[in-house]
């Protein structure tokens, strides 16, 4: 069965540093996602994005956030300067058509700032 | 921002027995709600939905209930299975009708069934 792939499963870094966080969606996906979840807390959506946009973002995607899907399979989350309460797990998602309950997740990357 | 709750961390269940999971929401703007499994190091995957026109949808062992008017839904599991042993997030979206895909989630109910 297809299933949505992340890299790395955890992630070491330092405050302060720019991490990128890759997935791989489903290949007939056309929308992504990624959502966050701190420990202990609930999973909080982050931003969504179709035909190379954002369609849709949270409060907690500022300008520190980006997303980007630099090649035909990636959907790359970029934090460029990472803070101690970015540490959580990320959660990227796809879906093949538009709708909450077709998205698909991958088993998530654990971030943690230092 | 507690939009979502679930307010019981965990529970336990003897296996053949029925799972009761409850949600509550504060957000009259819901309109599509979700159950989600998740097992260790995995991802959560989708369980079971229902809109809010409806009041029960069932696939299987697993039926979810929706009460408007008090704002909660629960997620019955029966018989209960070792298998069902993961957590379980409640989820909302609203305005799905019109494409949204924003998702709300509880924090979630650890659901242990004993054999």
């Amino acid at each position: 069965e297809p299933e949505v792939t992340q890299t790395p499963s955890h992630q070491v870094t330092q405050m302060g540093q720019e991490v990128i966080l890759r997935c791989v969606p489903i290949s007939n996906h056309l929308y992504f996602y990624w959502y966050r979840q701190i420990l202990g807390q609930k999973v909080e959506f982050l931003v969504s994005f179709y035909n190379n946009e954002i369609s849709e973002k949270s409060e907690i995607f500022d300008d520190q956030f980006s997303v980007e899907r630099p090649d035909g399979s990636n959907f790359t989350l970029k934090i460029r300067s990472t803070k101690l309460e970015d540490s959580a797990m990320y959660f990227c998602a796809s879906s093949e058509i538009r709708g909450v309950d077709t998205q698909y997740f991958g088993p998530g990357t654990r971030l943690t700032v230092l | 921002d507690q939009q979502v709750k679930q307010n019981s961390p965990s529970l336990s269940v003897q296996e053949g027995r029925i799972s009761i999971l409850n949600c509550d929401y504060t957000n009259s703007m819901f309109d599509y709600f979700l159950w989600y499994k998740k097992y260790p190091a995995e991802g959560p995957t989708f369980l079971i939905s229902i809109s809010s026109i409806k009041d029960k949808n069932e696939d299987g062992r697993f039926t979810v209930f929706l009460n408007k008017s008090a704002k909660h839904l629960s997620l019955h599991i029966v018989p209960s299975q070792p298998g069902d042993s993961a957590v379980y997030f409640c989820a909302a979206s609203e305005g799905v009708n019109f494409g949204n895909e924003k998702l709300t989630f509880g924090t979630g109910t650890r659901l242990t069934i004993i054999p």
